[in-house]
């Protein structure tokens, strides 16, 4: 069965770094695209970013462009969101979702605060 | 980017209730939309796609309509399990995004 599974969470200074980790198993990783959505705390549903099977093309919501990248690593499984220049508002649960958003993650806690 | 407005906010209503949720689009996204439901502490669940389509293992009190602007989502007989709050989603464009959400509460 498909699972996804995050990690990395955790709390950090504004103006800090944090890596967001989501490891897949139960599909074949390669062939799928991946997104990132966060959810702030009694908040709605915020798509943060999208991959491409190859990793060929990557987007991402404004809120996030020229802080967040998305990557992937196809031999390992693994979808990453290197998380640079954080700010209080990027305080969420942060999940992965397989390409059609049919199959979400448990998602991963960040906050940022001093 | 393309706005998605939910309505209402919030619904109260009460288990056997015929249930609509109305979504609109800032602009024409075809039939690209997903409605999902979502409970306290978990992750989003995928209900209905491309506008119409129920996923699979969603049971049929639930449908979606619409296209072009406008979509709802329907709960034919609310049922206890149906307490939650549901979000619709445009993927028409890279750049996908979801209403803010309506939370159907117990009346």
């Amino acid at each position: 069965q498909v699972q996804l599974v995050e990690s990395g969470g955790g709390v950090v200074q504004p103006g800090g770094s944090l890596r967001l980790s989501c490891a897949a198993s139960g599909f074949t990783f390669s062939s799928y695209g991946m997104h990132w959505v966060r959810q702030a705390p009694g908040k709605g549903l915020e798509w943060v970013a999208f991959i491409r099977y190859d990793g060929s093309n990557k987007y991402y919501a404004d809120s996030v462009k020229g802080r967040f990248t998305i990557s992937r690593d196809n031999s390992k499984n693994t979808l990453y969101l290197q998380m640079n220049s954080l700010r209080a508002e990027d305080t969420a649960v942060y999940y992965c979702a397989k390409e059609t958003l049919d199959y979400w993650g448990q998602g991963t806690l960040v906050t940022v605060s001093s | 980017d393309i706005q998605m407005t939910q309505s209402p906010s919030t619904l109260s209503a009460s288990v056997g209730d015929r249930v609509t949720i109305t979504c609109r689009a800032s602009q024409s996204i075809s039939s690209w939309l997903a409605w999902y439901q979502q409970k306290p502490g978990k992750a989003p669940k995928l209900l209905i796609y491309k506008a119409s389509s129920l996923e699979s293992g969603v049971p049929s009190r639930f449908s979606g309509s619409g296209s072009g602007t406008e979509f709802t989502l329907t709960i034919s007989s609310l049922q206890p399990d149906d307490f939650a709050t549901y979000y619709c989603q445009q993927y028409n464009s890279y750049g996908w995004t979801f209403g803010q959400g309506t939370k159907v509460e117990i009346k």
